[in-house]
């Protein structure tokens, strides 16, 4: 059973630019998260989607959005970035809503100069 | 406002004893509990987790403590091994919710 991927590994982007990170659920997996850790912070929830539908978001503007595919894979968009986007994003997969032993990805590192 | 809080950012640990983390939260809606471990360059991979109507919860040489009263829960890893080096995060959840809130996280450094 494959794990959870995510692309790409590294980014470096300006700030006002759109950036677009991707990953792939474990298999069997339904119920995908995406969570935004700062350096030194605990990862925060940015959003959750459940069988294609948004089902919870954290406390992130409109310009975070995502996507998830019929295949169970993700997206998760960010318009404009800032200088404050720069992080580790995380992506964690489950079998089900309220089943909180995710399984993570290894995460995106992205860079706003 | 941090709702989950580990006060120690590091922990070094000899070998073969007994590591102990620790984790306090404010928000008294939470009602399930977890650790993660992250090791560098990989994503958290969940240890173990606690429902509030228990008050300990095993699974081999992980023991997770929680004392509702005081908002407080604990990682117990006995014996200490090395690839127990590694961060260790404490997650709290309203049971149904789908937002996970995090700590900080506790370096745990064991010591050969």
């Amino acid at each position: 059973e494959t794990g959870v991927t995510q692309s790409p590994t590294h980014l470096i982007k300006t700030r006002g630019q759109q950036v677009t990170l991707r990953c792939s659920s474990q298999s069997g997996h339904n119920t995908v998260s995406w969570y935004q850790q700062a350096l030194g912070q605990g990862p925060q929830f940015i959003f959750q989607y459940y069988r294609e539908e948004e089902n919870g978001r954290g406390n992130f503007p409109p310009r975070f959005s995502g996507l998830q595919f019929p295949n169970y894979s993700s997206e998760l968009n960010v318009n404009a970035l800032e200088l404050d986007d720069s992080a580790l994003y995380l992506c964690a997969s489950s079998p089900r809503v309220a089943n909180y032993g995710y399984t993570f990805g290894s995460g995106t590192r992205l860079t706003v100069v | 406002d941090q709702q989950v809080k580990q006060n120690s950012p590091s922990l070094s640990v000899q070998e073969g004893r007994i590591s102990i983390l620790n984790c306090d939260y404010t928000n008294s809606m939470f009602d399930y509990f977890l650790w993660y471990k992250k090791y560098p360059a990989e994503g958290p991979t969940f240890l173990i987790s606690i429902s509030s109507i228990k008050d300990k919860n095993e699974d081999g040489r992980f023991t997770v403590f929680l004392n509702k009263s005081a908002k407080h829960l604990s990682l117990h890893i006995v014996p200490s091994q090395p690839g127990d080096s590694a961060v260790y995060f404490c997650a709290a959840v309203n049971f149904g919710n789908e937002k996970l809130t995090f700590g900080t996280g506790t370096r745990l450094t064991i010591i050969p």
